[in-house]
């Protein structure tokens, strides 16, 4: 059974920096290119970054780039989302996705928390 | 960047009823189109991809069609537990989401 489990949350203060992880099971994880997704309270979906399978290509959305950084460790099935210079508007429930065969999402985990708030 | 539409953004339905949720993106995406559901308090899961596949475990009142730039997703004989947010997803290049649609029961 595929699993993804988020850790990281927290309430940070503006300007301040924080690090999410995502360990994965149930499927091999160095095959697959992961995902960041972020959902602010009450909003839709916002896709933030994604990373290949082994890490040799990253892509990020014009609202972090240059602030947040996608990495992994396959030797520890796991995701991380390094994130800095936070922003009161990067309050969100943080959700880390697989890839399918195509681009979309096939399996998300169940989210952690990120509070910007002074 | 591109744009997706859903509509509408709110649906009230009656159990058994067949309901229709609409997607258009702002330039052809060749049916890389995927739907989600997500129930309150929960991650979205995936329902379609590849604009009418079926995923795993999904029930076969959920269906999806589409092509160019017009998608549409239908579920037939609403049932209490698709009470639930759905979003559409466009893949054919950097992913972007719906705004969603917020289905519940009359």
């Amino acid at each position: 059974e595929v699993q993804l489990v988020e850790s990281g949350e927290g309430l940070v203060q503006p300007g301040s920096s924080m690090k999410l992880s995502c360990v994965a099971s149930g499927f091999t994880f160095s095959n697959y290119g992961m995902n960041w997704i972020r959902q602010a309270p009450k909003k839709g979906l916002e896709w933030i970054a994604l990373i290949y399978y082994d890490s040799s290509s990253k892509y990020y959305a014009d609202s972090v780039k240059g602030r947040f950084t996608i990495s992994r460790d396959n030797s520890k099935n796991t995701l991380y989302l390094e994130m800095n210079s936070l922003r009161s508007e990067d309050t969100a429930m943080y959700y880390c996705a697989k890839f399918g065969v195509g681009g979309y999402f096939d399996f998300w985990g169940p989210g952690t928390m990120v509070t910007v708030s002074s | 960047d591109i744009q997706m539409t859903q509509s509408p953004a709110s649906l009230s339905a009656s159990l058994g009823e067949t309901v229709t949720i609409e997607c258009r993106a702002s330039e052809d995406i060749y049916s890389n189109l995927a739907w989600y559901q997500q129930k309150p308090g929960n991650s979205p899961q995936l329902l379609i991809y590849d604009a009418n596949s079926l995923a795993d475990g999904v029930p076969s009142r959920f269906s999806g069609s589409g092509s160019g730039t017009q998608y549409s997703l239908k579920i037939n004989s609403l049932q209490s537990e698709d009470v639930a947010s759905y979003f559409c997803q466009q893949y054919n290049n950097y992913p972007t989401f719906g705004a969603g649609t917020k289905l519940e029961l009359k």
